[in-house]
């Protein structure tokens, strides 16, 4: 069964703390994807990654960074949380599809996370 | 980059068939219409997807008419636990890059 899990479900830290958010999938898939989710906001797109090594930003990528060093790993990071930072973060993960469509995206539970 | 417009809410009652619409005015010839279904403290779930015509499953059926403006989502016999946040997107020329809109939030009730 496929499944993408996320490090915490709810997490409180402080402003100026580092943050680390992380992502695992189970199901071999290339790519994987980052989003926060903010109320009348809808999901928006921070970053994502089609293989190893390889990220691209996605359209709100600005006070975050992330890390794949393994293909089943998928880490967001926050170098100096902030107030407006507050927000549902949820992970992706999707196979490599040929003729480009949106395929399938496969989401984690997300994580709550506070920011003091 | 092609945006998705729908009703931000919708109501309805258990056994009767609902529909949501999404317009998609500047779909481009490669993207594929998809839809998803997102509870509470859930993340967003994959319900159907199709690129013209009709598509059904054992969930939903998709219709889109010939100029793929726009599409419809159709749920037959709606249940109490259809209700959620329903997400059309379009796939963007980007590299598996969706667009999530604000979705349609359906309330079912007895």
């Amino acid at each position: 069964d496929v499944k993408v899990t996320q490090s915490s479900r709810y997490l409180v830290k402080r402003t100026g703390e580092k943050v680390f958010l992380e992502c695992v999938q189970d199901m071999d898939h290339e790519n994987m994807f980052w989003y926060r989710q903010d109320p009348g906001l809808g999901l928006r797109l921070i970053y994502f990654s089609y293989d190893v090594k390889m990220k691209e930003k996605g359209d709100i990528p600005e006070g975050y960074s992330v890390s794949r060093e393994k293909k089943e790993r998928f880490s967001l990071i926050l170098e100096s949380a902030s107030t407006n930072q507050t927000s549902m973060y949820l992970c992706a993960s999707s196979p490599y599809s040929r003729d480009r469509r949106g395929d399938t995206q496969y989401f984690g539970p997300g994580t709550r996370l506070t920011v003091l | 980059l092609a945006k998705t417009t729908q009703p931000i809410s919708m109501d309805s009652y258990e056994g009767q068939e609902v529909n949501i619409t999404c317009s998609h005015n500047n779909i481009a010839t490669n993207d594929y219409i998809t839809w998803y279904q997102q509870f509470p403290s859930q993340g967003p779930r994959f319900i159907i997807q199709g690129y013209k015509t009709k598509v059904t499953n054992e969930v939903a059926s998709l219709f889109i008419p010939a100029d793929r403006k726009s599409s419809t989502l159709s749920l037959p016999r709606v249940s109490l636990s259809d209700t959620a946040v329903y997400y059309c997107l379009v796939g963007d020329r980007g590299f598996q890059k969706l667009v999530f809109g604000t979705g349609t939030r359906l309330l079912v009730s007895p």
